[in-house]
């Protein structure tokens, strides 16, 4: 596999459900993100890692809870969530650390449609 | 961060040039301007970004105004494979480096038409 990829590419949850949905770059960056896409609103930043660590958090609330285990692997544990959570959520990376800025192009996944009953 | 200002929509033939314009007033002089692009059902992709001068590459051209308040995006000949929407986004390019999430805008929804 080459690039981004997340799993899974659809899911229906209820509001007491959890779930986490994963993410994965074959692409030796450092760097990975997830963002937020409702219908009609621009992606919104939600988590960044550098390295392993949590680099931004942007005022997300408590039922979403990222975890990144290694630089490859990147997760997004859901749990109690409401119907207006329901969006698109993509996951990106950049090779970050070293990089100049302006050359630190972003690698997206083809996201997950995520439907809250 | 500085803020761009973009089209809601185009229109465009297939096989005929595009200008995508992006305007960015406030635009600071480390700011990059760079361009992605969402294809239906998909991530965004990047397309290219530049600082002063005009860029090309494979997918695209970016033209810079002299007093890089705005910018345009150039599609040589548009195919209906480039029917997306079109993002101007602008980064600080002395950050500190390392990650550094984008703030995407509403963007420019581009239609080929055959």
């Amino acid at each position: 596999e080459t690039g981004v990829t997340q799993t899974p590419r659809h899911l229906v949850m209820g509001m007491t459900n959890k779930k986490s949905l994963k993410c994965e770059q074959h692409l030796g960056h450092n760097a990975m993100y997830w963002y937020k896409q409702s219908a009609k609103k621009p992606l919104e930043l939600m988590f960044v890692y550098s390295l392993e660590e949590r680099v931004e958090n942007n005022s997300v609330p408590s039922r979403f809870s990222p975890e990144c285990p290694n630089s490859s692997h990147l997760f997004l544990h859901l749990h109690t969530l409401q119907p207006e959570d329901s969006a698109l959520y993509l996951c990106a990376s950049s090779q970050d650390v070293r990089g100049r800025p302006e050359d630190n192009e972003q690698f997206f996944g083809p996201g997950t449609r995520l439907t809250v009953l | 961060d500085a803020k761009t200002t973009q089209p809601n929509s185009m229109e465009s033939n297939e096989e005929e040039p595009v200008h995508l314009p992006c305007n960015h007033s406030t635009i600071s002089g480390t700011d990059y301007i760079h361009w992605y692009r969402q294809l239906p059902s998909q991530g965004p992709e990047y397309v290219i970004h530049g600082l002063t001068s005009n860029v090309n590459n494979r997918m695209a051209s970016l033209a810079i105004a002299e007093d890089r308040k705005s910018s345009t995006l150039i599609l040589h000949r548009a195919t209906l494979r480039d029917a997306a929407v079109y993002y101007c986004i602008l980064r600080d390019g002395y950050s500190g480096g390392g990650a550094d999430g984008l703030t995407f805008g509403k963007g420019t929804h581009l239609i080929i038409q055959p």
